[in-house]
């Protein structure tokens, strides 16, 4: 069963705007990871949070984990037309459970 | 490093037949993972390994589904007989292991249509 559920299902965006991606999820976590799907491709993992951090960043990329409210959030600043992908979180208690994903288009 | 290697790429085959997925993992990486994906289900974990003893698979489907690692290079997956709702894409995954942080690198996947 998938634990992590990311909201929105689809974001749709222009060049150069932010793009925000909601995680949710209802268990225990010792972290959560980030990874991005190209069309056609295997999953990148891009970041992760540990269980006792609450904000991380990597070149464009902000990840913050509310772990009272089981949340985390991506925020991809600045964003390019080869941002285009579909986005997952996945969070770790013993193994490596992935969300249903949130597929985001930027438009140039 | 090459990277998570699969074969084939595509695969299409007839309701029945036998179907065989190859995995290659990173060298030196300890744990491989077989998922699949559907836009009905999303990313599924099948099964996976640890040292190439097989820890979990209850995510198998049913007993058409087999999984073996028979070194630590090579991982296959079979499915005996194939059935149309077995099309997805197959994804093989490796990673070693950091106390409880690891990433995992996903290969390219398998494109399996069953007709």
């Amino acid at each position: 069963s998938q634990q992590g559920e990311e909201d929105p299902q689809a974001l749709s965006i222009q060049e150069g705007e932010n793009a925000t991606m909601n995680c949710s999820y209802k268990t225990s976590i010792n972290n959560l990871q980030w990874y991005r799907q190209n069309s056609g491709r295997g999953l990148v993992h891009l970041i992760l949070i540990r269980s006792n951090e609450r904000e991380k960043h990597s070149g464009r990329l902000r990840v913050t984990l509310d772990t009272s409210k089981k949340s985390s959030s991506l925020l991809i600043t600045a964003s390019r037309a080869a941002d285009t992908a579909s986005y997952f979180c996945a969070t770790e208690y013993g193994q490596l459970t992935f969300g249903s994903g949130t597929q985001l288009t930027v438009l140039p | 490093d090459a990277g998570v290697i699969q074969s084939p790429r595509h695969e299409v085959t007839e309701m029945g037949q036998e179907v065989t997925l190859r995995c290659k993992p990173i060298s030196g990486h300890d744990y491989l993972f077989w998922y699949r994906q559907t836009m009905m289900r999303g990313l599924e974990l099948l099964i996976y390994f640890n040292n190439n003893v097989p820890i979990d698979d209850s995510g198998m489907p049913e007993d058409r589904f087999s999984a073996k690692m028979p070194n630590a290079s090579f991982s296959t997956l079979k499915i005996q007989p194939s059935e149309p709702r077995d099309s997805a894409v197959y994804f093989c995954a490796s990673t070693t292991r950091t106390g409880h942080i690891y990433e995992q690198y996903f290969g390219p996947g398998t494109r399996l249509t069953v007709t």
